[in-house]
């Protein structure tokens, strides 16, 4: 079946330390890939997306994803998390076919300690 | 700058008693979606319009219309709304690279039914 998974529900890191958020898809073709950021009380705000080309993309706020065919994995990373960072990250998918509508994995809660 | 602006950021609404939440954006976009994002859940597609072309998403209740005026505004109307119905309400629209699912969100009403 198609589908999104985001495997960790929460991750906890120190301030300071670095991060990897996990997403990984089920499609037969790649789909198109984003990463969302969502702060408590506030709508998505896209962090980076992949359509094509160099696999490893950069976004804002210094995060970056790299895009992975053989593991079917588009996961999110930053070298040193900040403890503004602390939100739900989503990843998303836009099925080559069907790409006006964005396939959502179940998010990753994100806790950062001091 | 160019944003999709959302009004207003709390509703309060009784039990049956129909409620009209607004969306805007000055990123002159041909396509707005509306989704429902219930507490610790990815967002859910109700339904989108390109330019005023209407799209249902199957299983929207029937509870649930949207207007689309102009390219600037869309409305979401919910005409009973039952306490399944409180929500994070986000609008979203997607430019250029709509055929690729890029999307951009406003910041969500919350909707709260007693």
């Amino acid at each position: 079946a198609q589908s999104v998974t985001q495997p960790d529900i929460h991750i906890t890191v120190s301030e300071g330390a670095s991060l990897e958020l996990r997403c990984n898809y089920s499609y037969g073709a790649t789909p198109y890939l984003f990463w969302y950021v969502q702060s408590p009380g506030q709508g998505l705000q896209l962090l980076l997306k992949y359509f094509s080309g160099d696999t490893l993309v950069q976004g804002i706020k210094g995060f970056e994803a790299e895009f992975k065919r053989s593991q079917s994995s588009f996961n999110l990373r930053k070298p040193s998390v900040h403890w503004s960072d602390a939100a739900e990250y989503f990843c998303a998918v836009a099925p080559r076919g069907s790409s006006y509508k964005l396939i959502f994995g179940s998010g990753t809660r994100l806790l950062v300690r001091p | 700058d160019a944003m999709v602006i959302q009004n207003p950021r709390y509703q309060v609404t009784q039990f049956g008693k129909p409620v009209t939440l607004s969306c805007s954006q000055t990123l002159n976009h041909n396509v707005m979606y509306w989704y429902q994002q219930k507490s610790s859940q990815a967002p859910k597609l109700l339904f989108h319009y390109y330019d005023k072309d209407f799209n249902n998403e199957a299983d929207t209740p029937d509870n649930f219309q949207s207007r689309r005026p102009n390219t600037s505004f869309c409305f979401l109307d919910i005409r009973s709304p039952g306490l399944g119905d409180a929500a994070m309400y986000l609008c979203a629209t997607s430019g250029r690279d709509w055929g690729k699912g890029e999307q951009y969100f406003g910041p969500g009403t919350r909707l709260t039914v007693t």
